[in-house]
């Protein structure tokens, strides 16, 4: 079957801009994640969704992000009034339990995301 | 201050040699998983661990929970197992991931 995928692949914006990252997770996985990878440093966790619980919102570095999932399966991740320290590739990743600390993840090919 | 640590960073092998990834933690975990990340940046879940070892091929994976360090060994290296390997620890205080920055192998045949 398919596995994650993100679209964009690459999205170059200017400052200041709103840019919105989809992801499409596999077919009956409850869970789903986003993070973020900056050059240079390890992944970086953003937001945690699991069924129709409350999403962990905890990872989120401002308000101008924010992240839906729709109908349990595909999901947007928000930024407003980009920045350019938010340029990185931001990845997505689903489960199929939502046990947090022991699931596989499933990784998406990940969205380049570039601020001029 | 970073919540885990890889070593090396960088390595290069000659092809078959055996490979060791070091990954140490300074928080509580309920588990460790490594990961691939392949030059074309794709990601792939190698192993979960939260005591002993385990094998997959010609992949092992240890770790020591009272030592709050994990390894990663790879026999008989091929070119293609070149990619950044990364650890990654599940906090059970936290309960969030915390991710190392990787290391970047690369085999020459």
């Amino acid at each position: 079957g398919a596995g994650v995928s993100q679209s964009p692949s690459n999205k170059v914006t200017e400052k200041g801009k709103d840019v919105e990252l989809r992801c499409d997770p596999i077919s009956g996985h409850t869970a789903l994640y986003w993070y973020r990878q900056s050059l240079g440093q390890g992944l970086e966790f953003l937001i945690y969704f699991q069924g129709n619980s409350a999403p962990d919102k905890s990872g989120l570095p401002s308000d101008r992000f924010s992240a839906e999932r729709t109908g349990g399966s595909v999901s947007t991740l928000t930024i407003q009034r980009t920045q350019q320290e938010d340029s990185a590739v931001y990845l997505c990743a689903s489960s199929l339990v939502g046990r947090r600390s022991t699931d596989t993840q499933y990784f998406g090919p990940g969205t380049r995301l570039t601020v001029l | 201050k970073n919540e885990v640590e890889q070593s090396p960073q960088n390595l290069t092998a000659q092809e078959g040699e055996f490979i060791t990834i070091n990954c140490s933690y300074s928080v509580g975990i309920s588990a460790l998983h490594w990961l691939q990340q392949h030059p074309g940046g794709g990601i792939v879940s190698l192993f979960m661990l939260s005591s002993g070892k385990k094998k997959h091929g010609r992949l092992i994976a240890t770790i020591n929970i009272q030592e709050k360090h994990s390894s990663l060994h790879i026999t008989a290296s091929h070119p293609r197992d070149s990619a950044v390997y990364i650890c990654a620890v599940y906090s059970n205080t936290g309960n969030q991931f915390y991710f190392g920055t990787g290391t970047s192998l690369t085999v020459i045949p």
